[in-house]
């Protein structure tokens, strides 16, 4: 299994701009997350999704848009890019069946390290 | 709301030193704790969990955690660290049986001295 993967790794966007970080998981998981990590703040939760067709906001959402349409991927659209979106944004899966011990146990991908100039 | 305090921000160590790491937490109810590690470079990674049972939680590497319910604590322990220990460590928590949100605390980072 590849786990969680995502692309770009690094990506340098002008203000304004807009663009699509994707999210892609083979583990069948339900559980789908996205966070930004600032330095020194730790990780904030921006959206997340409980199945496809299914996403609700975290701590952070303003600025951002996501989509599940399917189990495997959930993309993270940034809309007219701002220098406070500046971050590396991780997604992560859980697979969320109720009463598992390790349903609650996030998996996280790799990272995509975003600037905005 | 549900909150998570790490008050160490930064943590230097020489090697074989005794590590203990805070992590508080602001929930009433029955809650899940978890530490997570992100190496230099690496993504994060699931250290160890707690759900119910014995408070005294073991992990990989040689760390354990003590879930103090009174205290609302979930501190990180580890006898003799090691340089390749070097890396920030985050505490998080949620609400039990929600998988939906995970609150994580803003992270210690651990430099370790050869």
């Amino acid at each position: 299994n590849a786990g969680v993967t995502q692309t770009p790794k690094f990506r340098i966007l002008k203000i304004g701009q807009s663009m699509t970080l994707q999210c892609a998981q083979d583990m069948n998981h339900n559980y789908m997350y996205w966070y930004r990590q600032d330095p020194g703040m730790g990780l904030k939760l921006i959206y997340y999704s409980v199945g496809a067709g299914i996403t609700d906001k975290g701590e952070v959402p303003n600025g951002y848009n996501v989509s599940r349409s399917t189990t495997e991927d959930f993309p993270l659209r940034l809309e007219l890019a701002a220098p406070s979106q500046t971050s590396v944004y991780f997604c992560a899966s859980s697979s969320g069946l109720a009463g598992g011990l390790s349903s609650y146990e996030q998996y996280f991908g790799p990272g995509t390290r975003l600037t905005v100039t | 709301a549900q909150s998570v305090s790490q008050h160490n921000h930064h943590v230097i160590l020489s090697e074989a030193a005794s590590l203990e790491l805070g992590c508080n937490y602001s929930y009433g109810g029955t809650v899940n704790l978890f530490w997570y590690v992100q190496y230099p470079g690496q993504h994060l990674q699931l250290l160890l969990k707690y759900f119910s049972g014995d408070p005294l939680v073991k992990g990989i590497k040689g760390f354990e955690a003590e879930f103090i319910k009174s205290k609302f604590s979930f501190n990180l322990r580890k006898p003799s660290v090691q340089w390749s220990d070097t890396a920030e460590y985050f505490c998080a928590v949620t609400k039990y049986s929600s998988a939906s949100k995970i609150i994580f605390g803003s992270g210690t980072r651990l430099s370790i001295r050869p």
